[in-house]
């Protein structure tokens, strides 16, 4: 059992070039996310898919599109790399009770560590 | 104000002793809360998770919700070397399916 694969784990840009984060979860799970993680800064949420055909904005979403391609699957591009971009990406899915709301909690990827320079 | 609030840390405590974990939220409407810990270079791992009001143990580790006070802490029992890692709290609010995590509590433990 897999749970949450990241592709890259390590990948270095020039400013202004672009690429796409693919995740891929095997646990039948409804939700998917993207978050960054920064020194000091903590995990924030780039965007989610709570179910397949849906995304949706999180705290910092801009520089970034998402695509959820089917259950398994949802990946995070960046259009134009920036320095300001250098981060650790993780990938995480979660099952979501619709009804009540519970959350089980999420299953994080392995992470992409991206430096922009 | 930030969502989530943790004490950054560090946190040492001797092998063997109790250490104890805090943290703070701010929307009284949260439902679900977790802890997740984090080793140096690694992604979070969830460890404990609680819903409602009192304690949850689960072997040496013992979450404790307190809704009226809006303050989640985490205490680890015995504590071990390899308990040395970073300890993120989370909150899912009501309104939505994502999280909002704390910057997260380095704990070392010293043998």
């Amino acid at each position: 059992n897999a749970g949450v694969t990241q592709t890259p784990k390590f990948q270095v840009l020039k400013t202004g070039q672009s690429m796409t984060l693919q995740c891929a979860q095997d646990m039948n799970h409804n939700s998917m996310y993207w978050y960054r993680q920064d020194p000091g800064m903590g995990l924030r949420l780039i965007y989610y898919s709570a179910s397949e055909g849906t995304t949706d904005k999180g705290e910092v979403p801009n520089g970034y599109n998402v695509s959820r391609l089917n259950k398994r699957e949802f990946s995070l591009r960046l259009e134009s790399a920036a320095p300001s971009q250098t981060s650790v990406y993780f990938c995480a899915s979660s099952e979501v009770v619709v009804i009540g709301g519970a959350n089980y909690g999420y299953t994080f990827g392995s992470g992409t560590r991206l430096t922009v320079v | 104000q930030k969502e989530v609030e943790q004490n950054s840390g560090p946190l040492s405590v001797p092998e063997g002793a109790i250490a104890s974990l805090n943290c703070t939220y701010s929307d009284r409407g949260s439902q679900s809360f977790f802890w997740y810990r984090q080793y140096s270079g690694k992604s979070p791992e969830l460890i404990m998770s609680i819903y409602s009001n009192g304690d949850k143990e689960d072997g040496r580790f013992t979450a404790q919700l307190n809704k009226a006070s809006q303050y989640v802490s985490l205490l680890i029992r015995d504590s071990q070397p390899s308990d040395s890692a970073t300890y993120l709290c989370a909150v899912n609010k009501i309104s939505g399916n994502q999280f909002y995590f704390g910057t997260g509590t380095s704990l070392t433990v010293i043998p």
